[in-house]
């Protein structure tokens, strides 16, 4: 079947440590994007990448890092320069022709 | 930038209609999004309108107006189970998606 798979689904790490949230897809989409939601409120962008080798920061990219080496993967890493890395982590993909933008499951991300 | 405006919560009765509203501004529009999300879980992709008009799929249609940057998501026959939040994102020509905060909709028996 085709998606997108975030893993893992819940993550703790110790403040200051990098951590790497991974996203592949097997929909063929060149977009991907990550999105990062704390409790009660919408999701905000981190970065998004249209195509291989190329991405761009989203709204709130301070601390994170991605890469787009694949056209199935986007790899996001939080750094410890993110002041306050603990939330629920979105990666989505757009397709084309229809316009359908998928999520992945989501990973939960505490740290402690 | 993007600025995207949507109520932050609504009440509704199982089998009445309603309507979430959501208005924008931004640059080099390239069509806005619906989506619904349960608590706890992922967002799912209800439509999305690049053209002036309403789109009808079952229970739900969304209407658009490029001119006035307003758009709503119309519920109808509503039941226990669209209790969620909705939210409005709008896409971009340089390909930035940028999501509003999202209406918390309960439906009440």
């Amino acid at each position: 079947d085709g998606g997108i798979t975030q893993s893992p689904k819940y993550l703790f790490r110790k403040e200051g440590q990098n951590v790497t949230l991974s996203c592949e897809q097997n929909l063929n989409h060149d977009a991907m994007y990550w999105y990062r939601q704390d409790p009660g409120q919408g999701l905000r962008l981190i970065y998004y990448s249209q195509i291989v080798n190329d991405f761009q920061k989203g709204d709130i990219a301070e601390g994170y890092s991605v890469s787009r080496e694949k056209k199935e993967s986007f790899p996001l890493t939080v750094t410890s320069a993110q002041k306050n890395p603990t939330a629920f982590y979105l990666c989505a993909s757009l397709g084309l022709g229809p316009n359908e933008q998928f999520f992945g499951p989501g990973t939960r991300l505490t740290v402690l | 930038g993007q600025n995207i405006d949507q109520p932050t919560e609504m009440t509704a009765t199982e089998g009445a209609i309603v309507q979430i509203n959501c208005t924008y501004q931004t640059s080099g529009f390239n069509g806005l999004f619906w989506y619904q999300q349960h608590a706890g879980e992922a967002p799912t992709f209800l439509s999305y309108n690049v053209l002036d008009g309403l789109e009808e799929k079952g229970r739900f249609s969304s209407f658009l107006s490029r001119s006035k940057g307003y758009s709503y998501l119309l519920l109808k026959e509503l039941q226990m189970k669209d209790s969620a939040s909705y939210l409005c994102a709008v896409n971009t020509n340089a390909g930035k998606s940028t999501f509003g905060d999202g209406t918390t909709l309960t439906v009440k028996p």
